[in-house]
């Protein structure tokens, strides 16, 4: 049973480029949450998804960033025209229902680089 | 968000068991407690999760107050492969109910 897969796990791009990141969730997950970690951080929260909807992206710069989890395929993070400040590692997380006491499964993540 | 208190750092010796304490006196009645830990240059691992009564699993105990203000993670022979951040989290009802980690204590294991 696969773990959630994170691709790719690095990736550089220069300021003004776009970064796709993307996640499979373990199967039979239809619920993905992201993280960011900035360097010498901790991880914060930025958007949960299920199949097709947006539930929370309280944690979603209003600008340049943008998630989704279609019906099919894996749950993409666009961050368009980055800047080096977006140099992080980005981690998703998948869950098979939403609860409390539901475990999270977090990936291995992708480390973005803006030079 | 609902606040946790950890140490900044612990040190334990190899095959010695190792008390990692949380305090979280804002507590209420259906938030959960979870922990995880994040090894370096990994993703964040769940470890225990337990609401009143203490738990046990093949990696860790968590041992909870009968006040639930505070809750203890217990490795019980520490590795050299449990050196980690441990992070603490109250799961709190409502919204989308998701995980907010704090800064953890991070744990030095010494062969």
């Amino acid at each position: 049973n696969a773990g959630v897969m994170q691709n790719p796990r690095h990736l550089v791009r220069r300021r003004g480029q776009e970064a796709r990141l993307r996640c499979s969730p373990m199967k039979g997950h239809s619920h993905v949450y992201w993280y960011r970690q900035l360097p010498e951080e901790g991880l914060k929260f930025m958007v949960y998804l299920q199949k097709e909807n947006i539930i929370d992206e309280s944690g979603m710069p209003k600008e340049r960033f943008s998630a989704e989890f279609p019906k099919e395929g894996p749950s993409i993070l666009r961050i368009q025209q980055v800047v080096r400040g977006d140099s992080a590692a980005y981690f998703c997380a998948s869950s098979p229902e939403y609860g409390r006491e539901i475990p999270l499964h977090f990936g291995n993540g992708t480390r973005l680089t803006v030079t | 968000d609902a606040k946790t208190t950890q140490p900044n750092s612990m040190e334990s010796n190899e095959e010695e068991p190792v008390h990692l304490p949380c305090n979280h006196s804002t507590i209420s009645g259906t938030d959960y407690i979870h922990w995880y830990r994040q090894l370096p240059s990994q993703g964040p691992e769940y470890v225990i999760h337990g609401l009143t009564s203490n738990v046990n699993n093949r990696m860790a105990s968590l041992a909870i107050a009968e006040d639930r203000k505070s809750s203890t993670l217990i490795l019980h022979r520490a590795t050299l492969r449990d050196a980690a951040v441990y992070y603490c989290i109250l799961r709190i009802q409502g919204g989308s109910e998701k995980l907010v980690f704090g800064k953890g204590t991070k744990l030095t294991v010494n062969p």
